[in-house]
């Protein structure tokens, strides 16, 4: 069964660059959400879409945007970053907002240097 | 925002011992899931369940939801159970972002 893709899998940034993240959600799958795992943490939400609209935020920082496409991808994209922003990103999509199990992506680990 | 307790933090087994874990919530929930993340960091839905028992194999989860607790239960553990188990919760009228427990490490040996 096709899963959550995410791309790139690493990703090594220094300081103050930008980093922009994507996420293919399973087919037919119309709720897709990114969430920030740091090293021995649990996964925190970031933001949420659902029919390409952003339907719940998070934790999510200024620095930080997101959105939903046509075709359901979903990008993250990361300004500014800092040393702190090292993390895994995962992305995850349901069927319907929140009635669903949740499939999460591999995650894109994000060094930044 | 709702507190997601589990507990035990850390579990160390041998194989085909059984466990369980547990998982309380602070608040009325609408939304249930158990995760397994693997030593490699992928995350795995094992339940979805708000309400009521499931069984998966050798895994099994029961939530009370009037009382605010769900429990995992793993029996036979093998050494390919090995990892952190997740609780989430979805709380009531505020959104539909998953909220996740600290989680429990399990490490099962052979």
């Amino acid at each position: 069964a096709a899963g959550v893709i995410q791309s790139p899998r690493h990703l090594i940034k220094e300081k103050r660059e930008t980093a922009t993240l994507k996420c293919y959600p399973i087919p037919r799958h119309d709720t897709v959400y990114w969430y920030q795992q740091g090293p021995g943490q649990d996964p925190q939400f970031l933001i949420s879409f659902y029919e390409k609209m952003q339907s719940d935020k998070g934790s999510i920082p200024d620095r930080f945007s997101a959105q939903q496409f046509s075709d359901y991808h979903s990008e993250l994209n990361m300004s500014s970053l800092e040393l702190g922003d090292s993390a895994l990103y995962f992305c995850a999509s349901s069927s319907g907002t929140g009635r669903s199990p949740l499939h999460f992506g591999n995650g894109t680990r994000l060094t930044v240097t | 925002g709702i507190q997601v307790e589990q507990s035990p933090p850390d579990l160390i087994l041998q194989e085909g011992a059984n466990s369980t874990l547990r998982c309380n919530f602070s608040d009325s929930v609408n939304n249930l899931q158990w995760f397994h993340q693997n030593p490699w960091g992928q995350l795995i839905n094992l339940f979805y369940i708000p309400s009521g028992t499931k069984q998966n194999g050798r895994l099994s989860a029961t939530t009370v939801a009037t009382e605010r607790y769900s429990l995992l239960y793993i029996s036979s553990s093998q050494t390919t159970d090995s990892g952190v188990y997740f609780c989430a919760v979805e709380q009531e009228n505020s959104g539909y972002a998953l909220n996740f427990g600290k989680g429990t490490s399990l490490l099962v040996t052979p």
